[in-house]
Order: C-alpha cells, then sequence, then structure tokens
C-alpha cells in the first residue's frame, strides 16, 4: 500500500523560498506522474505542477516562474521549490501520484489517486 | 479550462438522493474526477473518467456526463458522506479544479 509522506517547513517570512518533499513508502516509482497541488480558504484547489520519472516538469503558468518540482529517484522523494513567496503563498501543500490512464500521442493524461497528508505553509512577517 | 460546480453547500438527510454538478469551459471530453474531502485531511478519489468507480468507493456514487456537464450522484446518502466534493479535469494542462459542494446535515 503506496503512502506518500510529507514534510517541510511551515512558517516563512516574505521573500523566502518554500520547500516541500513527498516521500514516497511502499510502491513503486516509475511509471507515475507526481504532482503537487495547493488548498487556501480563498482559492481552492490549484495544481502547481508535476514531474515524470524521467524529471521532466510541467507547470501551472500562474506560478511558472517561481516553481521548480524535481525528483530523486534514489530516495524516493519528490520535491517542490516556491521561490519569493508572499501571503498569498499560504496553503496546504499536497503532492499526489498520478496514475495514468491514456496514453495518445505523446500526450498522457493521468488520475490523482494517492494523496500525501498536506503541509500547512504561512508567510507572515 | 474552468469548472463551475453547483449548488456550492447542500443540507440533505440520510438516506437522500444527492446530486452535485460541474460544468466545464469547454469540451473536456470525459477527463473529470470527483474527489470527497474531510475536515483535515487529503481529498480523495471517488470516481474518474466520468463514471468509472475508484477502488474500494461504494457503488452508491456514481457519476454521468451530458456534454460539458458532468454530475456526481449519492444515491442514499449515509452519514459517512457528510463532507465537501470537488470535481477535477484532466483533460489538458493546467489541471483545474471546480469550487466544491459542502454537503451538511439536515
Amino acid at each position: 500500500q503506496v503512502q506518500l509522506q510529507q514534510r517541510g517547513a511551515g512558517l516563512l517570512k516574505p521573500s523566502e523560498t518554500l520547500s516541500v518533499t513527498c516521500v514516497v513508502y511502499g510502491g513503486s516509482f516509475s511509471g507515475y506522474y507526481w504532482s503537487w497541488i495547493r488548498q487556501s480558504p480563498g482559492e481552492g484547489l490549484e495544481w502547481i505542477g508535476d514531474v515524470n520519472e524521467s524529471g521532466t516538469s510541467k507547470y501551472n503558468p500562474s506560478l511558472k516562474s517561481r516553481v521548480a518540482v524535481s525528483l530523486d529517484k534514489s530516495k524516493k522523494e519528490i520535491s517542490l521549490n516556491l521561490a519569493s513567496v508572499t501571503a498569498a503563498d499560504t496553503a496546504v501543500y499536497y503532492c499526489a501520484r498520478g496514475r495514468v490512464v491514456e496514453a495518445r500521442w505523446g500526450l498522457y493524461r493521468y488520475i490523482l489517486s494517492v494523496w500525501g497528508q498536506g503541509t500547512t505553509v504561512t508567510v507572515s512577517s | 479550462i474552468q469548472l463551475t460546480q453547483s449548488p456550492s453547500s447542500l443540507s440533505a438527510s440520510v438516506g437522500d438522493r444527492v446530486t452535485i454538478t460541474c460544468r466545464a469551459s469547454q469540451d473536456i471530453s470525459g477527463y473529470l474526477a470527483w474527489f470527497q474531502q474531510k475536515p483535515g485531511t487529503a481529498p480523495k478519489l471517488l470516481i474518474y473518467s466520468t463514471s468509472v468507480l475508484q477502488s474500494g468507493v461504494p457503488s452508491r456514487f456514481s457519476g454521468t456526463r451530458s456534454g460539458t456537464d458532468f454530475s456526481l450522484t449519492i444515491s442514499s446518502l449515509q452519514p459517512e458522506d457528510f463532507a465537501t466534493y470537488f470535481c477535477q479535469q484532466f483533460s489538458s494542462s493546467p489541471l483545474t479544479f471546480g469550487g466544491g459542494t459542502k454537503v451538511e446535515i439536515k
């Protein structure tokens, strides 16, 4: 039974860099997409970006200039870094495993079938 | 792609039939999923590809589609079903979510 365990700093000051790590326990690392999603009371659920097993990342255009998602296969870890945070980045951050349900013409569609427990991040001076 | 859920909240009793709708701003074919979320926990996948039940999800949950309109139905509401429900499209990037529907006890 796969589990995603998250860790990361919970309180940041404006302009700092948010870093959250997701560790995969009990399941395969390969063959999946790994996503980051955040949830805030004001903005609801927002997809941040993903990375595939080859290390290729894709990001939400709303955050693309500040975000980096990467993976370390040897440690079975996926990392999220978000630079220059402001109060608007205060949210619960989730990692999730994406299971591919369709692969067609180089386009992969996946479902977010397993989620981490969430990391609450507060940005405040 | 914007997803508009309705209603934003509803009150219902145990045993009631409940339907939540999600409208996509453009064609997403059947690439829609539904999640359930309880306070303090991560969303849980219920249904994907419009109507496919995720493993372990009770059969009282079902999903349908008509064009760009999608519905989640709970045939007989159980006490453990009181939660917030979200739709999510995976047709194209960026993935997007609906605003949520909170199902409360009447």
